[in-house]
């Protein structure tokens, strides 16, 4: 069975220093791994992904994310945290076998202090 | 701007009420998604629409009802729903359903209050 496990709930970062979101994964194939962003009151906004090639994927607004198959990890990070960059982040696997879907975590909260 | 639209985005609802949510996507894309997102919980996903056919059915209640018209429109229509299904929905599209690789589109969602 696929899942994805994000270990912390809520992550706490000065503004200005670096920020990592953990993200693991449990797949039966090849994974497809994924980040979105949800700020308050908004749906999911795409971040980034990681299909093939390179194990860091750089995105949107600065963040970019490291795939490690070893660890089965894809934890996303950014140099530099911005307070706007607060918000409820979510890792997520797709396979290419099965029902071909998205598989989420359950969310981790960042805030970013001023 | 997502290129993918909900309406409405607050909905409050009694359990006999019949009223249903709209989604649009202006994206060109093949397949749609409703996905459920309750607190503390992964985001659910209820159904899947690829060229206007259901193509998966998450053991949804019978009170969840979709429809897709056409491959830019999507709507769930909801009667005699309960408390515990007041949640924010969320519609999604990607271009096609069987490519592993795409990236699933959200919109903002609609959050629903039933009482």
């Amino acid at each position: 069975a696929q899942s994805v496990a994000q270990p912390e709930d809520q992550v706490n970062v000065a503004e200005g220093n670096p920020l990592t979101v953990k993200c693991t994964y449990s797949v039966s194939g090849n994974p497809y791994l994924f980040w979105y962003v949800q700020y308050p009151n908004r749906g999911l906004q795409f971040l980034l992904k990681y299909i093939t090639g390179d194990n860091l994927v750089k995105g949107s607004y600065g963040f970019e994310a490291e795939f490690n198959k070893s660890q089965t990890s894809f934890h996303l990070k950014k140099p530099s945290a911005l307070v706007s960059d607060s918000a409820l982040y979510f890792c997520a696997v797709r396979v290419l076998t099965g029902a071909n879907n998205l598989f989420f975590g359950t969310g981790t909260r960042l805030t970013v202090i001023p | 701007e997502t290129g993918v639209t909900q309406t409405p985005r607050h909905l409050v609802m009694g359990m006999t009420n019949k009223k249903s949510l709209k989604c649009e996507q202006h994206l060109g894309h093949n397949a749609m998604y409703w996905y459920k997102q309750s607190a503390k919980k992964p985001l659910e996903l209820m159904f899947v629409y690829s060229l206007e056919e259901r193509v998966e059915n998450n053991s949804v209640p019978s009170r969840f009802s979709p429809e897709c018209p056409n491959s830019s429109h999507l709507f769930l229509h909801l009667h005699t729903l309960q408390p515990e299904d007041s949640a924010l929905y969320l519609c999604a599209s990607s271009q096609d359903r069987k490519r592993t690789g795409n990236t699933i589109y959200f919109g903002e969602g609609s959050w629903l209050t039933v009482v």
